[in-house]
C-alpha cells in the first residue's frame, strides 16, 4: 500500500498558487518525498523532490513539515496545463539497502478552472 | 537529449498471446523499471533492471518477465495473455537505483 494520503480532488483558478497536500504520518528517516504528475494518461513527470528541508525548482516548491508527517506542493502560479493527477511518493534515499520501488497511490486530481 | 522512449505506442493483442515491449532510457541512466497503471489506478511497479539483472520485483507473476540489454534499453515479456493485462505499461529509468526516475510516455496494451 501507499504510504501517503492525498486529497481525491482539488480546484484552483489560474493564475492562483496551487496548493497540494500530502499526508506520510509513518515516514522514516531515510525516506525522501517526490511529486510527479500525470497529464491525461501520458507518462507521469517528476516535479521535485526532497528530505527535510524546503526545495525549490523552476516547476514548484516543496514544504515539508518539521516533523517530516506531511508536505505541501506549491504551484506559484497555476495555468490550465497544470490540470493534472499529482502523486505524492515517499522512497528510500540513496545508499540505503532497503526497497526502492516506488509505490503509487491513487493521487489528487487538480482541476484548474479558468 | 532525448529522454526515455517507448515503442511501440499501442498494441492490440488476443488471450493467451505474447507481447515485447521495449524501452529506451534517457540519455546517461543505467537503470529502467517497469510499471502497469491500470484505468483510473496510480502506476503499479512491475520489476527494475540494473547491471543486466532484475534487482526488486513488485507483485506480479511470471508470466511477466524482462530482461536489459548491455546498452541499458530493457524489454517486458507478458505470456499468456490476460484481459486484465490490458493496461499502459510504463518504463521509468535513473542514474544508478535509487536516484531520480524519469518516465516514458508508456504502452497502451488492450487484449480482446
Amino acid at each position: 500500500d501507499a504510504k501517503t494520503t492525498q486529497p481525491t480532488s482539488m480546484d484552483c483558478a489560474e493564475g492562483r498558487a496551487a496548493n497540494l497536500p500530502c499526508n506520510h504520518s509513518t515516514i522514516s528517516g531515510n525516506e525522501y518525498v517526490y511529486w510527479y504528475r500525470q497529464i491525461h494518461s501520458q507518462g507521469p513527470q517528476y516535479i521535485i523532490h526532497g528530505l527535510k528541508n524546503n526545495e525549490t525548482n523552476e516547476m514548484a516548491s516543496l514544504i515539508i513539515t518539521e516533523d517530516r508527517k506531511s508536505s505541501t506542493l506549491i504551484l506559484p502560479h497555476a495555468t490550465l496545463r497544470d490540470t493534472a493527477v499529482y502523486y505524492c511518493i515517499v522512497r528510500v534515499s540513496r545508499g540505503d539497502l532497503g526497497d526502492d520501488k516506488i509505490i503509487f497511490g491513487k493521487g489528487t486530481r487538480l482541476h484548474i478552472l479558468p | 537529449d532525448a529522454g526515455v522512449t517507448q515503442s511501440p505506442t499501442h498494441l492490440i493483442k488476443t488471450r493467451g498471446q505474447q507481447v515485447t515491449l521495449r524501452c529506451s532510457p534517457k540519455s546517461g541512466h543505467d537503470t529502467v523499471s517497469w510499471y502497469q497503471q491500470a484505468l483510473g489506478q496510480g502506476p503499479q511497479f512491475i520489476f527494475q533492471y540494473y547491471e543486466e539483472e532484475e534487482r526488486q520485483r513488485g507483485n506480479f507473476p511470471d508470466r511477466f518477465s524482462g530482461h536489459q540489454f548491455p546498452n541499458y534499453s530493457s524489454e517486458l515479456n507478458v505470456n499468456a495473455l490476460l484481459l486484465g493485462d490490458s493496461a499502459l505499461y510504463l518504463c521509468a529509468s535513473s542514474f544508478r537505483v535509487r536516484e531520480t526516475q524519469y518516465f516514458g510516455p508508456g504502452t497502451r496494451l488492450l487484449v480482446l
